[in-house]
């Protein structure tokens, strides 16, 4: 089974903290994205990438940061946390097909920024 | 313009109904369509996939595209109160390396 792990379940960080959120695939997928998900606004994509040392911007980038030195690890980093950014995390993967794309979830992480 | 739109409901549904939902999205070079169920306090996961124009059937779940009307709708035959969840729309823009942007999810409730 594809495991796609976040390093923490609950998190809380005070406002101006650099905080970094690790998420770790171990079945060799060439994309992975972190999300953000709020109620009443579904998932929204923070950053991408489909390989190493690459990244995307998706639709809600700032305020954070990304890095992929390694092709199992994805890392999002929030600068300088601001309460706006209490929210639940959740992270995913995905190897590359034409028409059998599958994305894995992560157990997700709620951060509470205080 | 919300890049993928879902009414976010709830839909309720008696137990051995069809419960059908529905999805839009505003960019014509769309390629990929995703349906997710994310049951509460869990992750989503993939219930269908579709590429091509028409319906793809799988089990009680049938996915439908029209990209002319930029639509993609998931219907679930003989709905059981299992199916309660929030089921998300998906969709990816142009290739493989594309973004993967959902939508808020419909929340659909089925009584027995």
């Amino acid at each position: 089974d594809v495991k796609v792990t976040q390093s923490s379940r609950y998190l809380v960080k005070r406002t101006g903290e650099k905080v970094f959120l690790e998420c770790v695939q171990d079945m060799d997928h060439e994309n992975m994205f972190w999300y953000r998900q709020d109620p009443g606004l579904g998932l929204r994509l923070i950053y991408f990438s489909y390989d190493v040392k690459m990244k995307e911007k998706g639709d809600i980038p700032e305020g954070y940061s990304v890095s992929r030195e390694k092709k199992e690890r994805f890392s999002l980093i929030l600068e300088s946390a601001s309460t706006n950014q209490t929210s639940m995390y959740l992270c995913a993967s995905s190897f590359v097909a034409s028409t059998n794309e599958k994305l894995f979830f992560g157990s997700g992480t709620q951060l509470s920024v205080l | 313009q919300k890049e993928v739109e879902q009414n976010s409901g709830p839909l309720s549904v008696p137990e051995g109904a069809i419960a059908s939902l529905n999805c839009t999205y505003s960019d014509r070079v769309s390629q990929s369509f995703f349906w997710y169920r994310q049951y509460s306090g869990k992750s989503p996961e993939l219930i269908m996939s579709i590429y091509s124009n028409g319906d793809k059937e799988d089990g009680r779940f049938t996915a439908q595209l029209n990209k002319a009307s930029q639509y993609v709708s998931l219907l679930i035959r003989d709905s059981q109160p299992s199916d309660s969840a929030t089921y998300l729309c998906a969709v990816r823009r142009g290739g493989n390396t594309g973004k993967l942007i959902f939508g808020q999810g419909t929340t659909l409730q089925v009584k027995p």
